[in-house]
């Protein structure tokens, strides 16, 4: 059965910093990987998603994400993170091959000290 | 770019009472799923459905729960007699389901959050 594990609870950067959300699943088949931003309280944002082609997808807001098969993971990158960067992010991992459900993290809090 | 559509935003609802939450999925597409989300947990997996029938659902979806697609766009999650627990964010998605890349488009809606009282 396939799993995801997002090792980080919870981190804190300081905004202009580097950021680095660590995302590693467990599947047996090809997987199709996406990464979600949720703020308090709101519905699920798509930033980026994997399917196939190159391992490094760009998203919105400044993300992207690199896929490493050989590690089994996807985490996800920001140079420079923004105030409003604070949010709960979720990785997640699906099928390619038939339609079936999504399994998420349990999320990493992401909070941007001043 | 298509959307999926739930609505209300915002339930609630006496705790015994019946509740329904309508999604409208992007038309073309032919699987749908529902996900809860209890306040400051991870998503989770609910049911998925496919030409009018189950075709997985978690243990979380007992006989509390059903699903319907009543006419041609909207696919809804009944809960019977709602227990405080089933406070929640609930998200409707759905898939393309056909072809090589068959979750390829697989899309969310904002979600409906019930709260139980």
């Amino acid at each position: 059965a396939q799993s995801v594990t997002q090792p980080d609870i919870h981190i804190t950067v300081s905004e202009g910093a580097s950021l680095e959300l660590r995302c590693n699943y467990s599947y047996g088949a090809t997987p199709y990987l996406f990464w979600y931003v949720q703020s308090p309280g709101q519905g699920l944002q798509l930033l980026l998603k994997y399917f196939s082609g190159d391992t490094l997808v760009q998203g919105i807001k400044g993300f992207e994400a690199e896929f490493k098969r050989s590690q089994s993971s996807f985490n996800l990158r920001k140079p420079s993170v923004h105030w409003s960067d604070a949010a709960e992010y979720f990785c997640a991992v699906g099928a390619q091959s038939s339609a079936s459900k999504i399994i998420f993290g349990s999320g990493t809090r992401l909070s941007i000290r001043p | 770019e298509p959307e999926v559509t739930q609505t209300p935003s915002h339930q609630v609802t006496q705790m015994g009472q019946e509740v329904i939450l309508r999604c409208v999925p992007i038309s073309n597409h032919l699987y749908f799923y529902w996900y809860r989300q209890i306040l400051g947990q991870k998503v989770e997996f609910l049911v998925s459905f496919y030409n009018n029938e189950i075709s997985e659902k978690s243990e979380i979806f007992d006989d509390q729960f059903s699903v319907e697609r009543p006419d041609g766009s909207n696919f809804t999650l009944k809960i019977r007699s709602t227990k405080l627990e089933d406070s929640a964010m609930y998200f409707c998605a759905s898939s393309p389901g056909t072809g090589g890349n068959r979750n390829y488009g697989y899309t969310f809606g904002s979600g409906t959050r019930l709260t139980v009282v």
